[in-house]
């Protein structure tokens, strides 16, 4: 596709359910990535996947959050038991070459989640 | 540890000039970023330094000393619709050939006709 995309736009769930949340890259960008940002904080790292390697999971807040990525493409972040601190915009990023020169991360437009 | 700060809000007038400030303390540095997002919408790409120095993009400019761990983004011909949020974004690796971004918390600038 154009950009990055992400599904649903918006969600609102009770407390205690789990969610899904789904990215879509961009069309070959090996690198992938999910932030988390709360209303009045900056974009906190989740967690980021890298071709077939094994992703880096330092940024997840806890064993509710999981993630992964299918045949190096399409990655959907599930959160387990949601809490009302979980409400936030969940934002996925693609990157083509990760970590080297300038390596801009493309966002997609997010998910807006509310935990009741 | 890892502390990116930039300040919370700026005012400008239109057609004028604005510099948003970011200073850094992080467990490495491969590059610093910045990004300009509308409320609601994704944050965009705007601007990358990995050496000292200045780049300049049209209107936008973006500095760094990385001795003193500083960097700003310079805004001229301020126009309305750059009424945005600006985040600074420091690259540290992760290990091996990886990398991830730190972000502040972002600079609300407001720009009045």
């Amino acid at each position: 596709g154009a950009g990055v995309s992400q599904s649903p736009s918006n969600k609102v769930t009770e407390k205690g359910k789990d969610v899904e949340l789904r990215c879509d890259p961009i069309s070959g960008h090996t690198a992938l990535y999910w932030y988390r940002q709360s209303l009045g904080q900056g974009l906190e790292f989740l967690i980021y996947f890298q071709g077939n390697s094994a992703p880096d999971k330092s940024g997840l807040p806890s064993d509710r959050f999981s993630a992964e990525r299918t045949g190096g493409s399409v990655s959907t972040l599930t959160i387990q038991r949601t809490q009302q601190e979980d409400s936030a915009v969940y934002l996925c990023a693609s990157s083509s070459r990760a970590g080297e020169g300038t390596d801009t991360q493309y966002f997609g437009p997010g998910t807006r989640l509310t935990v009741l | 540890g890892q502390n990116i700060d930039q300040p919370t809000e700026m005012t400008a007038t239109e057609g004028a000039i604005v510099q948003i400030n970011c200073t850094y303390q992080t467990s490495g540095f491969n590059g610093l970023f910045w990004y300009q997002q509308h409320a609601g919408e994704a944050p965009t790409f705007l601007s990358y330094n990995v050496l000292d120095g200045l780049e300049e993009k049209g209107r936008f400019s973006s500095f760094l000393s990385r001795s003193k761990g500083y960097s700003y983004l310079l805004l001229k011909e301020l126009q309305m619709k750059d009424s945005a949020s600006y985040l600074c974004a420091v690259r540290v690796p992760l290990g091996g050939a990886t990398n991830k971004l730190i972000f502040g918390t972002g600079t609300l600038l407001a720009v009045q006709p």
